[in-house]
């Protein structure tokens, strides 16, 4: 069965400093893969997606994600974190092809003035 | 252009008691999905429509849960009756061209 890993449960950052949250998944065949963001007291809303083509995604507010098939991850950067980045983060799967998203159990970021 | 759109926002009830929750999905979106999200987790599919017809209630517990979606564009989610395990927060969302839009949830406490 599909599973997506977020290995990151609670992170907390000063400022300016960089981020990256880890994303692995299991499953073989092609997948489409998303990070979503819920910021506080918000709905979950698309932050970025990969479904084929280069497989260094950018997204909204300067997150970037980067696809390496061969370690089955899809993890997110942001070379500077603002105060307004906290919010939880959740990597999300999909087979190529189906409607089945399969949501890692998210990341909470905080992010220190 | 107007997002997904939920009812209620919280609900609290007694365990055996019945509840309902209400969806709205973006105009045009055929696909609809409820989800369910326990604290610490992501979310869970529970049921997907296409239109009217559900193509996927696979992981919805059928001796207590309920969706419908009669007309293909409004649903609804029902818990009858609830358990003190169903406390958890019901997402709605709909999707276009591969992308899920998400509604605000109904966060459900059971007593």
């Amino acid at each position: 069965a599909q599973s997506v890993s977020q290995h990151n449960h609670h992170v907390i950052l000063s400022e300016a400093a960089s981020l990256e949250l880890g994303c692995n998944y299991s499953y073989g065949g092609t997948v489409n893969l998303f990070w979503y963001v819920q910021y506080p007291g918000q709905h979950l809303q698309l932050l970025l997606k990969y479904f084929s083509g280069d497989p260094l995604v950018k997204g909204i507010k300067g997150f970037e994600a980067e696809f390496i098939k061969s370690k089955f991850s899809f993890n997110l950067r942001k070379p500077s974190v603002q105060w307004s980045d906290t919010a939880e983060y959740f990597c999300a799967v999909k087979s190529s092809g189906t409607y089945k998203y399969i949501f890692g159990t998210g990341t909470r970021l905080k992010v220190l003035a | 252009e107007a997002g997904v759109v939920q009812s209620p926002r919280y609900k609290i009830i007694e365990k055996k008691q019945p509840v309902a929750f209400w969806c709205n999905p973006i105009s045009g979106h055929n696909t609809l999905y409820w989800y369910r999200q326990n604290l610490g987790q992501g979310p869970e599919l529970l049921i997907r429509y296409e239109n009217e017809e559900a193509v996927d209630d696979s992981q919805l517990p059928k001796d207590r849960f309920s969706a419908e979606r009669l007309k293909g564009v409004d649903s609804t989610l029902k818990i009858q009756p609830a358990e003190l395990g169903d406390s958890a927060v019901y997402l709605c969302a709909s999707s276009h061209n591969g992308e899920l839009f998400f509604g605000e949830g109904s966060r459900l406490t059971v007593l």
